[in-house]
C-alpha cells in the first residue's frame, strides 16, 4: 500500500471559489505530480515537482497553481473554480530518477456547478 | 510524437477466462514501460515494470510482456476473476529528461462477469 494521501476524495463545489487538493506523502520522495483525468480518458500531466521550492508546469495547460514547501506536502489551487475544472486530479509521486516507480493517491473527483 | 496506444479499448470475459491487452508506443528514447491497474474512481496500482533489456515479467496471475525492437507489449491475464474488472494502463517512460516523463495510454476497460 502506498503512503500517499489526497483530501477531499470528492468535491462539489459552486463556481468562483477558492479550492485547494491536498496531497501529502510518507515515503520521502522528492519528485511529486498532479495529473488530470476526464473519464475514459488517460492521464495529463499539470503540474510536478523536483523537490522543495521546485514547481514546474506540465504538458497540460491548466489554470491551477502549486507550491511545494515541505518534501511531503504538494497541494494544486484553484483560485475562482468553473465548470470546465470538472475532472479528476491525481496526486503522484517518485524517488527519482528514471525507471522509479510512481505511487498514485486516490484522486479527488471535483465537480464544479 | 510520444505515444501510446492500447486495444482493445474496452472487453468483456467470463470469469475463469484468460485474456492479453495490447500496447504499442512510439516514446524514444525508451526508459521503462509499466502497467497499472486502475479501480474506478481510484488512482492506478503497478502490476509490472520493465526496462529495455527485460522482455518478461509476472506479478501473480498478470503477465507482462515487451518487444521493445517492435516497440510493443502485452499484458496477460490468467483465470481471471470478478476483481480483475477495472482498467489497465500501459505507461512508457522516456530517458530523455532528468523527470522521466510518463506517457499513458487511455486504457483498457476491463469487465469480469460471473
Amino acid at each position: 500500500e502506498a503512503d500517499i494521501y489526497q483530501t477531499p476524495r470528492y468535491l462539489v463545489i459552486g463556481t468562483g471559489k477558492k479550492i485547494t487538493l491536498e496531497c501529502s506523502q510518507t515515503m520521502g520522495h522528492d519528485k511529486m505530480y498532479w495529473y488530470q483525468q476526464d473519464p475514459g480518458m488517460e492521464l495529463h500531466l499539470i503540474h510536478y515537482s523536483y523537490g522543495v521550492n521546485s514547481t514546474e508546469k506540465g504538458d497540460l495547460s491548466s489554470e491551477s497553481t502549486v507550491s511545494r514547501i515541505r518534501t511531503e506536502h504538494f497541494p494544486l489551487t484553484l483560485e475562482s473554480a468553473r465548470p470546465s475544472h470538472t475532472s479528476q486530479y491525481l496526486c503522484a509521486s517518485s524517488e527519482g530518477g528514471v525507471g522509479i516507480e510512481a505511487f498514485f493517491g486516490q484522486g479527488t473527483r471535483l465537480t464544479v456547478v | 510524437k510520444n505515444q501510446v496506444e492500447q486495444s482493445p479499448q474496452s472487453l468483456i470475459i467470463l470469469e475463469g477466462k484468460n485474456c492479453t491487452l495490447q500496447c504499442n508506443y512510439t516514446v524514444s528514447p525508451f526508459s521503462n514501460l509499466r502497467w497499472y491497474k486502475q479501480d474506478t474512481g481510484r488512482g492506478p496500482v503497478s502490476l509490472t515494470i520493465m526496462t529495455f533489456s527485460e522482455n518478461t515479467k509476472s506479478n501473480g496471475r498478470y503477465t507482462a510482456t515487451l518487444d521493445a525492437d517492435t516497440k510493443q507489449s502485452s499484458l496477460h491475464i490468467t483465470a481471471s476473476q470478478l476483481s480483475d474488472s477495472a482498467s489497465y494502463i500501459c505507461v512508457v517512460s522516456d530517458r530523455g529528461s532528468t523527470l522521466g516523463r510518463l506517457y499513458f495510454g487511455r486504457g483498457t476497460q476491463l469487465t469480469v462477469w460471473p
